[in-house]
């Protein structure tokens, strides 16, 4: 069972770079979302996507881009890294908003 | 968040003691999850409770929603090694983005 999955674990990158996380589900659910967490501030959301076709900014936006590629997919987009976007970042699926959510295993950000 | 307040930050116990978890919010929550997380990995999800003055239980774990749906607790019994992690919860804080918002979080560790 894949469930979420979430391309790259781990990511050094330079001040200015950019990089594309991939998220993908396998549940056939509706909703996704992307999440950063940072020691002492639990997860904070970034975008979601409610539904195909459809994103929407979050908590913590600014520095960011999404894509809901299809129903299975759902990118996050770093245009020019910047040192305070090192963080792990999560994606979630849920079936529909909110519900028991199942989240992948992190992509570990460093941003130099 | 500061929407969700979560209480103790860290909690270091002796195996087969009990130990409760606290999530409090201010305002009225539509639904409540709880979620572990070991270090390095995904969030797994525990239980979702969404009536005033529900508890559910799984293994060794009991998770109450009080009356008001503004707090809920996370009890652990005869706590064991393999409950060690980051313990956080969730919460469905209503309005128009149906967004879940997530408390800081609680290190358990569990002393064999």
């Amino acid at each position: 069972n894949a469930g979420v999955t979430q391309t790259p674990k781990f990511q050094v990158l330079k001040t200015g770079q950019s990089m594309t996380l991939q998220c993908a589900q396998d549940m056939n659910h509706n909703s996704m979302y992307w999440y950063r967490q940072d020691p002492g501030m639990g997860l904070r959301l970034i975008y979601y996507s409610a539904s195909e076709g459809t994103t929407d900014k979050g908590e913590v936006p600014n520095g960011y881009n999404v894509s809901r590629l299809n129903k299975r997919e759902f990118s996050l987009r770093l245009e020019s890294a910047a040192p305070s976007q090192t963080s792990v970042y999560f994606c979630a699926s849920t079936r529909v908003p909110w519900t028991e959510a199942f989240f992948g295993q992190g992509t570990r950000l460093t941003v130099v | 968040s500061q929407e969700l307040e979560q209480s103790p930050q860290s909690l270091i116990v002796q195996e087969g003691k009990n130990l409760t978890i606290n999530c409090t919010s201010s305002k009225t929550l539509y639904g409540l999850y709880w979620y572990k997380q070991k270090y390095g990995e995904g969030l797994i999800f525990l239980m979702m409770l969404q009536k005033g003055g529900e508890e559910k239980s799984h293994e060794k774990i009991t998770a109450k929603l009080d009356e008001k749906k503004q707090q809920s607790s996370l009890h652990i019994t005869a706590s064991q090694p393999s409950h060690a992690g980051i313990y956080l919860c969730g919460a469905d804080m209503g309005g128009s983005a149906r967004q879940l918002t997530f408390g800081s979080g609680t290190q358990l560790t569990v002393l064999p």
